[in-house]
């Protein structure tokens, strides 16, 4: 079956650097993405990676392994407003995504 | 407006009920979705309409109907509900441009409670 697994919840502290993991098991593999999801809001793109590598963008960095199938989001420079559930979505052979449960990043003072 | 936008923001209904998720999409894309989210699961996709025609039906449930009179407006038509339909329901829109990964653009959600 497909699948894809991402910690239920972390916590880190504000000016650090936290990295949140994703892997994927897809039939067929097109890509991947990660949202972003504040409470009672909209989920909103971050990044899209489909090659392998980090893709950085500002604060926020994507990286691919697809021999591995894994991807993480690494945040720096955490500020409070990066409280967030973050959301890792696989795209299969069908362009289909199969999506994860998301991780609750908790920002601490 | 931009984006999308999501009407009612809050609902609670009773099992006979019957009421309507409205969306709206001012993106000039040409697909829209419904997705269930409920807590600590994935995203389940229950819609897909592309130029205003369904394309996907995942199998769910026909207390749920769909409508999407034209490629900005999207409904989700709700009756005699149960409590594990309590969720919140996402709409959200995308361009797509022959077959590849699309950019979904979503809107803040209804979230609905049925007693």
């Amino acid at each position: 079956g497909q699948n894809i697994d991402q910690p239920t919840e972390m916590t880190a502290t504000e000016g650090a650097i936290v990295q949140i993991n994703c892997t994927y098991q897809t039939s067929g593999f097109n890509g991947l993405f990660w949202y972003q999801q504040h409470a009672g809001e909209a989920p909103t793109f971050l990044s899209y990676n489909v090659l392998d590598g980090l893709e950085e963008k500002g604060r926020f960095s994507s990286f691919l392994s697809r021999s591995k199938g894994y991807s993480y989001l690494l945040l720096k420079e955490l500020q409070m407003k990066d409280s967030a559930s973050y959301l890792c979505a696989g795209i299969d052979s069908n362009y289909q995504l199969i999506w994860g449960a998301g991780t609750k990043l908790i920002i601490k003072p | 407006e931009t984006g999308v936008t999501q009407t009612p923001r809050h609902l609670v209904m009773g099992m006979t009920n019957k009421k309507s998720l409205k969306c709206e999409q001012h993106l000039g894309h040409n697909a829209m979705y419904w997705y269930k989210q409920s807590a600590k699961k994935p995203l389940e996709l229950m819609f897909v309409y592309s130029l205003e025609e369904r394309v996907e039906n995942n199998s769910v449930p026909s207390r749920f109907s769909p409508e999407c009179p034209n490629s900005s407006h999207l409904f989700l038509h709700l009756h005699t509900l149960q409590p594990e339909d309590s969720a919140l329901y996402l709409c959200a829109s995308s361009q797509v441009i022959g077959s590849g990964a699309n950019v979904l653009t979503f809107g803040a959600g209804s979230r609905l409670t049925v007693l």
